[in-house]
Order: structure tokens, then sequence, then C-alpha cells
């Protein structure tokens, strides 16, 4: 089993729809995770991170942790044509990384 | 300013031949780190360093070697070993408190 499940899309939304990005883990001794985008031949950036279980917000982005389930979760408010990427979910301090959901906002 | 460079961006490898992609942070980070990417598929964490002169295999070690002389500096060789080395090839660098950043890649082809 693979330590960080994440479903790799392709997913198409419209604009101003909201997106929800999911991973699962499967190795609870790591309990930060973070969300990584990464435009085509790319490096990925970091978007957002957390340490804790519940919600972090920075903008239109929302993380979620639910530690019970071993669920991450990436929201994305009013999505935007420059929000298509693909998007990495990583846990731990080995870094794991998920297989990336590529998204694709339609105007 | 700082950040994480890799180079050559593109690469093009001949069968048998070993070849070395280049890394340097000026980050002072401790440690750092080599993914593979192939299309359409996740990272692949090859090889990682948490300090100068020590380093670990990752999940796919084999075919690659690394070094750690310098902080600075995480050299990649890619050997004739690696039976199927085409593929995207990220650096990473990570600073206290777990937040890893990368580099812009480099694009290694097999010819």
């Amino acid at each position: 089993q693979k330590e960080v499940e994440q479903d790799p899309g392709p997913l198409s939304v419209p604009e101003g729809a909201i997106v929800s990005l999911n991973c699962t883990y499967s190795n609870s001794a790591f309990q930060y995770f973070m969300w990584y985008r990464q435009y085509s031949r790319k490096g990925p950036e970091l978007l957002m991170y957390t340490y804790s279980s519940g919600n972090k917000e920075d903008g239109r982005f929302t993380a979620q942790v639910d530690k019970s389930s071993k669920y991450i979760s990436l929201f994305i408010r009013d999505s935007q044509p420059s929000d298509s990427a693909t998007y990495l979910c990583a846990q731990g301090r080995y870094m794991r990384f998920g297989a990336g959901t590529r998204l694709t906002v339609k105007p | 300013d700082g950040g994480i460079t890799q180079s050559p961006k593109y690469l093009f490898r001949k069968e048998g031949q070993n070849v070395t992609l280049s890394c340097e942070q000026n980050l002072n980070h401790d440690a750092m780190y080599w993914y593979r990417q192939d299309p359409g598929q996740g990272l692949r964490l090859i090889y990682y360093s948490q300090i100068v002169n020590d380093f670990q295999k990752g999940d796919i070690a084999e075919g690659y070697s690394v070094s750690r002389e310098k902080k600075e500096s995480f050299p990649l060789t890619v050997t004739s070993a690696q039976k199927n080395p085409t593929a995207f090839y990220l650096c990473a660098s990570m600073r206290a408190g777990n937040t890893i950043y990368f580099g812009e890649g480099s694009w290694l082809t097999v010819v």
C-alpha cells in the first residue's frame, strides 16, 4: 500500500465552481501535510501546509485534515482558469507524495 | 534571490552513459531530496540527505547515486544501470518546520 493515495483525475470544472481534491494516507507517525500546485513542465510550488486536524484557510484555498479517517482535502472556491494545474498532496518528514490530480478549470 | 537551482534544464543521454544532474541551494537548508516524475504520475523519492556527508535511499534508488559533500549541493548521477531513465527530475530542500521547496526540474531523455 502506498503511503499517500490520491485520485489522479483528471478533473474538469467550470469557472467559479468549488473544487474538492482529496488524499488518504496510511502512516499516522507523521502528522503534517502539504498541498502543492504544479504547472506543466515546472517544479511544484507550495500552496498550504497544516499540522493539525480541522481547517486552514488561505484566500480561496482551504486545507482540511481528518486524522480519524486519515483523509486530507483541498478546497478551491471560485475556481479560475489560472488554477488549472496538477495538485499534489504530501505527508511527513520524508515527503511522500500522492500521484497528483490534474485539474482543468474551463472559462 | 534565494532558491534551488537545477542544471541542466534539458539533458540527453546515450545508452550506457552516466549523467549527473546538478542541484544547488542557497537557502541554508539542511535536508535535500531528489524525486523522479514520469508523465501523468506523481513524485517518487530517489534519495534524500538530512545532513552533509549522509544520505539515504528512497523508494526507487536503484540505478542512481548521490553525494553530499557540501550543504549547498546534492548532485544526482543517473547510471547506466538505470534501465528507464527518461523522466523529469526534481531536486528539493527542506527548512525547519518541514516545508519542502522545489527547483524547476531537469528533463532527461535517453536517445
